[in-house]
């Protein structure tokens, strides 16, 4: 069975640092990119970051770009979220989802399965 | 970034209506689009992909339409279990990935 579960999430004060982790199993890791989501309180979904399934791409939103990291341990079946210079409008409950289709196929794919998601709050 | 429009934002049914939410986009993206629900609290969940093809394991009363820039997902006859938020979403572009605002079926 195809899982994903995010964890690391709490509360931070603007400025600091906070690392989430996808935990993946039930798949061969190693051939599946990985997206970070996030959704805001009562807002819709915005994609934020992906790592292709090599890990020889990553992508970010332009709001991130600079203070976010995404990186992967194939070894460990994760996918890591470093996330610096927190800032308020960073609150959010962030998702991981995989590709649909393995080898980072893009435009032909979709995100399935998505994790439980993990609340990051930033406030002061 | 291609810009996503889901109307409407929110609708009003009952058990066995109909349903019909439509997502257009900025820019023609061919069938690169994709649909989710989401429940209160919970993950979103894929239900049609590229368009028009249902994921597996999701009920034969959701179907996809649609190509270049006008899209619609159907809801044959409305089930209990069904209310909840519609996301639309590209991947036609190269990244961002946008999703629609959402449409948010109410009793």
């Amino acid at each position: 069975q195809v899982h994903l579960a995010e964890s690391g999430g709490g509360v931070v004060h603007p400025g600091r640092s906070l690392r989430l982790s996808c935990a993946a199993s039930g798949f061969t890791f190693s051939s599946f990119g990985i997206h970070w989501f996030r959704q805001a309180p009562g807002k819709g979904l915005e994609w934020v970051a992906v790592i292709w399934y090599d890990g020889s791409k990553k992508y970010y939103t332009d709001s991130v770009k600079g203070r976010f990291t995404i990186s992967r341990d194939n070894s460990k079946n994760t996918v890591y979220l470093q996330m610096n210079s927190l800032r308020v409008e960073d609150t959010a409950v962030y998702y991981c989802a995989r590709d649909g289709r393995s080898g980072s196929n893009f435009p032909d794919n979709w995100f399935d399965p998505w994790g439980q998601g993990t609340l990051v709050t930033v406030s002061s | 970034d291609i810009q996503m429009t889901q109307s409407p934002s929110s609708l009003s049914a009952s058990v066995g209506d109909r349903v019909t939410i439509t997502c257009r986009t900025s820019q023609s993206i061919s069938d690169y689009l994709n649909w989710y629900q989401q429940k209160p609290g919970k993950a979103p969940n894929l239900l049609i992909y590229s368009a028009s093809t249902l994921q597996s394991g999701v009920p034969s009363r959701f179907s996809g339409s649609g190509s270049g820039t006008d899209f619609t997902l159907t809801i044959s006859s409305l089930q209990p279990e069904d209310f909840a938020t519609y996301y639309c979403q590209q991947t036609y572009s190269t990244p961002p990935w946008t999703f629609g605002q959402g449409t948010k079926v109410e009793i």
